[in-house]
């Protein structure tokens, strides 16, 4: 299976803020990846797929880019509701995998 | 509304059996991939399985290969998730979720654009 490594784990960072989360694959998988945000006691939400394509209705300052085996979940101007984990998911092939999570802190 | 409801976790002693259920509403369930991932306690979201729209092709975790089985009833817009031979590792949330399986030109990609609340599963003895 294709081993997905996010980094940092965690990270604090203040309103405003501009923060980046990579996620690096074991092996190319074009630009076959999705951002998800879960916040405390709620199920995951959609921010990106297909690396770069912001979903319906997810604010502009979250942006994706990347492609092959490095990806980067970008975060302008951070805000308050962004306290949450965010976990990258490679769709190129079966078994889907996550990484392991990054959780943001906003102080 | 459109949503997804999860029920059926409990607390099974290891070797034993569960079936989780996802029952869908405001959408047409038949037309979309649906999925199943779980979140241990104090650990990351782990993808579980999937299965196309109508029930024909299936796909599983390396870690519940052969013990987990994905089916769905498309008339009773229902989602399921058989677990045998359940193991202590498999103590975790489950969430159902809906993949709108995004066609770019013929390349496809998960869009996973709707999730339950989850049910939880725990496996002890």
């Amino acid at each position: 299976a294709i081993q997905m490594t996010q980094s940092p784990s965690s990270l604090s960072a203040s309103v405003g803020d501009r923060v980046t989360i990579t996620c690096r694959a074991s092996q190319g998988i074009k630009n076959d990846l999705g951002w998800y945000q879960q916040k405390a006691g709620n199920g995951p939400n959609l921010l990106i797929y297909a690396a770069s394509t912001l979903h319906a209705g997810v604010p502009s300052r979250f942006s994706g880019s990347g492609s092959g085996t490095d990806f980067t979940l970008t975060i302008s101007n951070l805000q308050p509701e962004d306290s949450a984990t965010y976990y990258c998911l490679q769709d190129y092939t079966y078994p889907r995998t996550f990484g392991q999570g990054t959780k943001v802190e906003v102080k | 509304e459109v949503r997804v409801v999860e029920s059926g976790g409990g607390t099974v002693q290891p070797g034993g059996s569960l079936r989780l259920s996802c029952v869908a509403s405001g959408f047409t369930f038949g037309d979309h991939w649906m999925i199943w991932i779980r979140r241990a306690p104090g650990k990351g979201l782990e993808w579980v399985a999937n299965i196309d729209e109508g029930g024909n092709k299936k796909f599983y975790a390396d870690s519940v290969v052969g013990r987990f089985t994905i089916s769905r009833d498309n008339a009773k817009n229902s989602l399921f998730l058989q677990m045998d031979g359940l193991r202590v590792e498999d103590t975790a949330l489950y969430y159902c979720a809906r993949d709108l399986n995004y066609n770019d030109k013929g390349h496809y990609f998960d869009v996973i654009d709707l999730w339950g609340q989850g049910t939880m599963v725990t496996v002890s003895s």
